[in-house]
């Protein structure tokens, strides 16, 4: 069973700090996505990552993958209120397109 | 940009009764999906939809569920008798062909079981 852990489960930080928030897998898996949820709303794809080294960047959020780790990690730089949200990391099986995901970590950047 | 929508957006319903929720999928999108998030807890999946048949369904996905695309536009989630703990937000998604397409999310519809 594919299981998909992420940490931490909340984090609050000051405007203009540095933080990483990280997902951790447990099998293989050759997809993984970053997603962004507001309140209330829906989850906003944000990232995709199908390979080993995939780094991929979006204004201050940074995203990156380690197959062989099955870690996952969002960086983000410099952060700003508007930041403040739920991020999910999630991952599908080999075979299909079914979306695992992690229990979300829910951002607050404090002005 | 193309969206997904879903109606209901909140659905009060007592237990016992038969509940349909309503999805719009992105045009061009040929896979379909539901999930669901329990108040709190993590997003779930549901079941995905290819070629108007299901491809994967999860274990939550039992005999009381069921999905049908009844025509070219609308992808629907039906509960048979809904129970208590099937309260939660539903959401519908949709993607293009292709395996490593991303998933779009509708707003969802908050079901609530009385």
């Amino acid at each position: 069973e594919l299981k998909v852990e992420q940490n931490p489960l909340f984090l609050s930080m000051q405007e203009g700090k540095n933080y990483t928030i990280y997902c951790n897998y447990s099998t293989t898996s050759d997809r993984l996505y970053w997603y962004r949820q507001d309140p209330g709303k829906s989850l906003e794809s944000l990232f995709v990552l199908l390979s080993n080294g995939a780094v991929k960047q979006e204004g201050r959020l940074m995203a990156s993958l380690d197959t062989k780790a099955r870690l996952s990690t969002l960086h983000i730089t410099a952060a700003v209120h508007d930041l403040s949200a739920t991020y999910f990391c999630a991952v599908t099986n080999n075979a299909g397109n079914m979306l695992t995901f992690g229990g979300g970590t829910r951002l607050m950047v404090k002005p | 940009e193309p969206e997904v929508t879903q109606t209901p957006s909140h659905q009060v319903t007592q237990m016992g009764q038969e509940v349909i929720l309503r999805c719009v999928p992105i045009s061009n999108h040929l896979y379909f999906y539901w999930y669901r998030q329990i108040l709190g807890q993590k997003v779930e999946f549901l079941v995905s939809f290819y070629n108007n048949e299901i491809s994967e369904k999860s274990e939550i996905f039992d005999d009381q569920f069921s999905v049908e695309r009844p025509d070219g536009s609308n992808f629907t989630l039906k509960i048979r008798s809904t129970k208590l703990e099937d309260s939660a937000m539903y959401f519908c998604a949709s993607s293009e062909a292709g395996t490593y397409q991303p998933q779009h999310f509708g707003d969802g519809t908050r079901l609530s079981i009385l």
